[in-house]
């Protein structure tokens, strides 16, 4: 599974738009992206994914660039409760077992 | 549909000692995975079934730790003569393994924190 590269660190104004970069410049042509978050001592939440078509869900939206080498979370309008680590990972969407975590994003929305 | 659940959902141990744990998968999903993770750190993968069938193991899991999918539902993760190194948590995925991006999907469980003494 391809590296991805995150932040290590944000903060957003709460109501404001949080952008969440990843890098993932080795990704193959057969390996998805996916988002999960990961609030205190809870398991990782599943958030969104994609292939090369930007994304959208209830809880974000998932944009790929064109040559599929970077990506961004939004979450459109951050609240109190969303702040945790974010995580970005690749992998393949075919007979795929483990996924690969990285550190992270710890993002901080703040009042 | 209920989620993915484990238990205990926290356990402490003197070094020495054995634990097992438990972990449900969302019903219908024929493929589990457990991770460790330790403070600070992402996830990292241990080993996965597809139904009754260990079908990968990471270098991670020693041959103090052995985890079972007997009937292709529940799984159990043992840790034999527990060492401090141990202490993290553990978490359980599960994903329906249907042939598409949403099918591989995996959905974690809250996790069962051990702390070992």
């Amino acid at each position: 599974d391809a590296k991805t590269t995150q932040p290590p660190s944000m903060d957003c104004a709460e109501g404001r738009a949080a952008n969440l970069p990843c890098n993932h410049s080795t990704i193959s042509g057969n390996e998805y992206v996916y988002w999960y978050r990961q609030i205190h001592s809870q398991g990782p939440q599943y958030i969104i994914h994609g292939l090369k078509n930007n994304e959208t869900n209830e809880m974000a939206s998932l944009i790929i660039t064109e040559d599929r080498k970077s990506s961004t979370l939004i979450l459109p309008h951050a609240t109190l409760r969303d702040t945790a680590v974010y995580y970005c990972i690749v992998r393949v969407g075919t007979n795929a077992g483990k996924s690969t975590f990285g550190d992270g994003t710890t993002l901080t929305v703040k009042p | 549909d209920t989620g993915v659940s484990q238990d205990p959902r926290h356990k402490i141990t003197k070094r020495g000692q054995n634990v097992t744990f438990r972990c449900d998968p969302i019903s219908e999903h024929n493929r589990l995975y457990w991770y460790r993770q330790t403070l600070g750190q992402g996830p990292e993968f241990l080993t996965y079934f597809q139904n009754e069938a260990q079908l990968e193991k990471s270098r991670l899991l020693s041959d103090r730790f052995s985890a079972e999918r007997p009937k292709g539902s529940f799984s159990t993760l043992e840790i034999q003569r527990t060492e401090q190194g141990d202490s993290a948590m553990y978490l359980c995925a599960s994903s329906s393994g249907l042939a598409s991006s949403v099918g591989y999907t995996q959905y974690f469980g809250p996790g069962t924190r051990l702390t070992v003494l």
